[in-house]
Formats: structure tokens, C-alpha cells, sequence
């Protein structure tokens, strides 16, 4: 069955830091999605980025960065120069595109989160 | 416009009540889901809901059951609550059931049992 590990319970940095955020996969499909979301304090989930298995170039979006590695089967997030309002839970989850036997349901498996926290 | 709202926003309830959350998503999109985040954080996807093809999670009690009045809407149906079953209720939505697309979640609807 897939697994999302996010290690990392808790992270607290100074602005301006750069924080990298853990994640690992497990999954036996060969083509399967990876997602980060962000859960802000105000508690809705924010989709970040999407990427699929056969695509391992790394994707910049302004402070925001990803690193796909298939051969150790990580996915990690790195913020530049952190600010306070990158405070947040983010989410590293999994999607597998064949279709789910055995009785699950299909959807994002999640891992349990890394809060991060920006102090000022 | 917002893309997948929920209701209640908050709910406190007795134990052994029965409870429904709605949510309605204006995306036109095909494919339905529910999660539910303990308190914890961590997100298990309870159901998922496409052109009438329901899956359920194993792990779901059937006390739990969604119901889908058009493509637009996927409610949860709660009976005889439970303590464990506080948590936060998060309904989203999809364009396809396919592994691709990425979900859009509704603002989530905090249980609570007391």
C-alpha cells in the first residue's frame, strides 16, 4: 500500500532562513502523482504543486522550490529567505494512477504533516 | 465565488445524535471527496464520489455515509455519534476521478462530540 512519511514533526526557523521540508513515498505503481498542500493557522488546505513520476525536474515558483527524487523516493520542499506568513502545516501527499483494488478509496494518501514555524 | 464551501462551519453535538455536514462545490467538477483530519492533523480520505460510483474506505465505519443529490453536492451523513468521531471534516473536489488532478478542498467543518 502507498505511505507518505514526513519525518520532520515540527520545524521552527528565523526569517529569512531557509528551511527545507522532508518527504518520502512509498508506493509499487510506476506512475503516480506527488502534492504538497499548505494548511495556514486559519485551517482551509492550499494546494502548492504538482508533480508527476516521470517528470523529475526540480520546479521553482518564486521562494518555493521542489526536489523529486525518484531513486530515493523523496519529494522535498525548501523555502527561501522564510517569512512569517509561510507559517503553516504543509502536507506532502500521493496519488497512484491505477486504479485502487482491495476496497480503499481512491484519493490523496497524506503524510502526518510538518508544521513549520517562522519566527520574526 | 467560493470553489467548495462546507456547513456548518462549526458543530457541537451530543453523543448518539445524528448529524449532517454539506458540501457543495461550483467547480463542475466529477469526482467528490471526504476526509476527515484528527486532531492530530493527520488527513485519511473517508470516501470518494464519482457519476454515482461510491468508494468507501474500509476503515469508515457505516455509521458514516455520504449522499449525493447531484453531481454539485456530496453530504455526510452521521449517525449515532461518537466521541472519536471529533475531528475536522474536510470536503473536496476533483475534475476526474483520476490520480492527476489536483483536489480542491472546502474549508473544513470542525466536529465535535461532547
Amino acid at each position: 500500500a502507498q505511505k507518505v512519511t514526513q519525518a520532520q514533526t515540527e520545524i521552527s526557523v528565523v526569517e529569512k532562513e531557509d528551511v527545507t521540508l522532508d518527504c518520502v513515498y512509498e508506493t509499487r505503481d510506476t506512475t503516480y502523482y506527488l502534492f504538497w498542500y499548505k494548511q495556514p493557522p486559519s485551517g482551509e488546505l492550499v494546494f502548492l504543486i504538482r508533480r508527476n513520476s516521470f517528470d523529475e525536474q526540480n520546479e521553482i515558483s518564486g521562494r518555493y522550490s521542489w526536489n523529486f527524487q525518484k531513486s530515493t523516493s523523496s519529494f522535498n520542499f525548501t523555502i527561501t529567505a522564510s517569512q512569517v506568513v509561510d507559517s503553516a502545516v504543509y502536507f506532502c501527499a500521493l496519488s497512484e494512477a491505477e486504479v485502487y483494488s482491495g476496497g480503499g478509496a481512491d484519493g490523496l494518501t497524506f503524510g502526518k504533516g510538518t508544521h513549520l514555524i517562522i519566527q520574526p | 465565488d467560493t470553489a467548495v464551501s462546507q456547513t456548518p462551519k462549526y458543530l457541537v453535538t451530543q453523543m448518539g445524535n445524528d448529524k449532517s455536514i454539506k458540501c457543495e462545490q461550483n467547480l463542475g467538477h466529477d469526482t467528490m471527496y471526504w476526509y476527515k483530519q484528527d486532531s492530530k492533523k493527520f488527513l485519511k480520505i473517508m470516501f470518494s464520489y464519482n457519476n454515482k460510483e461510491l468508494i468507501i474506505n474500509e476503515t469508515v465505519p457505516n455509521r458514516f455515509s455520504p449522499k449525493s443529490p447531484d453531481k454539485a453536492h456530496l453530504n455526510l451523513h452521521i449517525n449515532s455519534l461518537e466521541l472519536g468521531d471529533s475531528a475536522v471534516y474536510f470536503c473536496a473536489s476533483s475534475r476526474e476521478r483520476n490520480s492527476y488532478n489536483e483536489q480542491f478542498f472546502g474549508p473544513g467543518t470542525r466536529l465535535t462530540v461532547l
